[in-house]
This record gives C-alpha cells, structure tokens and sequence, in this order.
C-alpha cells in the first residue's frame, strides 16, 4: 500500500509570510502526528490528530496550527514565519503491527526555509 | 521535551565492524522502539522491544532493554555503509517521545 505523502517536499518562505503543509497518511490510518526536526533538537512533536480532533499537542505557539479531514489528511500551518522556523517537518501516521503495537510510519517530510 | 536520550551522539567505524548506540528514557514503557533517518529524510521503523523482553533480534540488528536502568541499546552487526544514518530510540505512550539520535558514520 502507498505511504504517508508530504507535500510540498520544499519551500521557501519570507519572515511574516504562512505556510500551509499537508500529509496523506497510509490508507486506513485514522492517526497523524507532525513533528519539527531542527539540527541538533531531534525530533519536537508538535500535535497528533485522530479521527479529525486534537488528541495531543506539543509545546508550541499558537502560530502552529493544524487539522484533519474526513478522509484523514492532514494540514498544518505555520503563520507570521521566523527564522526559527525553518525545519524538516515530519508527518507521521500511526498503525499497528502483526504484535498490536502502535508504530509511526513517516513522510519524507517538508524542508522549509524561511529566510 | 524529549523523553529518551542517544549516546554518543556520534560515532563512526570502519565497515565490517560493530555498532552499538544507547538510549536512556525517562519514565515507564509499554515498549520501546528503534528507527534509522537518512539524510533528510523521514524516519524508518526498524525493531521494537516489549518491556517484558530483554533481548531481541531482527536480522544484524540486536536490540536489548533494561527497566530498571530504563535504558536500551542497538547494535548493528557487520556494518556496512549503507548504515550510515541518524538512529532514534522512542517510547510510547500518549504520544511517541523521540530522542536527539546517534549519527552513524559507516566509512567503506
């Protein structure tokens, strides 16, 4: 079966502008985190959504936002941008293996730069 | 913040030799598991270790964990370059809490 899509693979964005990813997860995955991966931060997580509701978010402002569609792909956006905010951002979608235990299966993710 | 910590953070070898890279967590686990990174790109799932198994293996890679010290470790077996990578512990729980990575420098 296909894997988790990210799209667009790279950007680059101005300070102040917003941006607006997305993630297909894997077909009949009701589950999608997203995380921010910066040099020498691993992985943050920013929030995970099942089923189109906020089950957990990270600490993160208020500028980083997301949601889930019925057809559970996912958006996240990234409003008045900084510096700082140029990142990999990873999206994850959440299943079980043949055990019952939760693994992620993720993107290729999405290289912002904000200059 | 991060619930699980990498050692070292780097680590280079020749190929054909062992690699082996630790990972120290934070609180109680229902397993913990084990991904590679590639350069800039997403993360792949490689094993996962119950907390009631102290040992397992999948191919070169052996992985073990100890409760007690809540700690785990990876060791790849006959390296070869193509291991060369970020490799990442993670536990779960209501979400997956990653930790800063080893890189692994495999030089042919």
């Amino acid at each position: 079966k296909a894997g988790v899509t990210q799209t667009p693979r790279y950007l680059i964005k101005t300070r102040g502008q917003q941006v607006t990813l997305s993630c297909s997860p894997i077909s009949g995955h009701r589950s999608v985190s997203w995380y921010q991966q910066t040099p020498g931060q691993g992985l943050q997580f920013l929030f995970e959504y099942f089923s189109e509701t906020q089950r957990n978010k990270g600490n993160f402002p208020g500028r980083f936002s997301g949601r889930q569609f019925s057809n559970s792909r996912s958006e996240m956006n990234v409003s008045t941008l900084e510096l700082g905010d140029s990142a990999l951002y990873l999206c994850a979608s959440r299943g079980r293996e043949s055990s019952g235990a939760n693994v992620l299966t993720f993107g290729a993710g999405s290289r912002l730069t904000v200059l | 913040s991060q619930q699980g910590e990498e050692d070292p953070q780097a680590l280079s070898i020749q190929e054909g030799e062992n690699a082996t890279m630790n990972c120290s967590y934070k609180t109680s686990i229902n397993n913990l598991q084990w991904y590679r990174q590639n350069s800039g790109r997403g993360l792949v799932h490689l094993i996962l270790i119950r907390s009631n198994e102290r040992e397992k293996h999948s191919g070169r890679l052996r992985v073990t964990l100890d409760t007690s010290k809540k700690s785990s470790s990876l060791l790849i077996t006959a390296s070869r370059a193509a291991d060369t990578a970020s490799y990442f512990c993670a536990t779960d729980g209501n979400q997956f809490y990653f930790g800063t990575g080893t890189s692994l420098t495999v030089i042919p």
